[in-house]
């Protein structure tokens, strides 16, 4: 009973490099987030979808690119990481908008 | 603008205590959730409220929708209980979330 995984777990790149975050569930939830979460700060929003095929900017998506092409899987690329970046990423997902939230473990990115 | 407050930002108790905390919000919602991230970093969701009250073993949470206000209440705390409470609310197309409630029980 996997759930929603991340994938990696942790990561160091320099400034200027890119990557892509996965994300990845099994319970056939509609709707997809990825959060960025910083000390002192709440879970703030970086982009969603609400399906297979949609992406929508969240609070804070500058810098930052997603894809949603399958169902279960949610990717967010960083196309040139900066040292603002660095954070914990956390991936969550729900059947319906406002209903309870399975997040994944969390992807803990170091940019240099 | 912060839509969502928490507090204490900070809480240490003794085993056994009753434990408080509270969370006020500034937008109309359809639901408001309270979360639990456990020192590892997983993050799991505890309640979801849109009136009264709900209680799941020795956690209890209620909510009072004209004052914007919710809180969780912990029976006889116990040092397992150590974890980051969180207060989210949903005003119609996106989760808002508080900053977190870090919680210390002590044995």
């Amino acid at each position: 009973n996997a759930g929603v995984t991340q994938t990696p777990k942790f990561r160091v790149l320099k400034t200027g490099q890119s990557m892509t975050l996965l994300c990845a569930q099994d319970m056939n939830h509609e709707y997809m987030y990825w959060y960025r979460q910083d000390p002192g700060m709440g879970l703030r929003l970086i982009h969603y979808s609400v399906g297979e095929g949609t992406t929508a900017k969240g609070e804070v998506p500058d810098g930052y690119n997603v894809s949603r092409l399958k169902k279960q899987n949610f990717l967010l690329g960083l196309e040139s990481a900066a040292p603002s970046q660095t954070s914990v990423y956390f991936c969550a997902s729900t059947n319906w908008g406002n209903q309870p939230q399975h997040f994944g473990d969390g992807t803990r990115l170091s940019i240099l | 603008k912060n839509e969502v407050e928490q507090s204490p930002q900070n809480l240490t108790a003794q085993e056994g205590e009753f434990i408080t905390i509270n969370c006020s919000y500034s937008v109309g919602i359809s639901a408001l959730h309270w979360l639990q991230q456990h020192p590892g970093g997983g993050i799991v969701s505890l309640f979801m409220l849109s009136s009264g009250k709900k209680k799941h073993g020795r956690l209890i949470a209620t909510i009072n929708i004209q004052e914007k206000h919710s809180s969780l209440h912990i029976t006889a705390s116990h040092p397992r209980d150590s974890a980051v409470y969180i207060c989210a609310v949903f005003p119609g197309n996106q989760f808002y979330f508080g900053t977190g409630t870090s919680l210390t029980v002590i044995p």
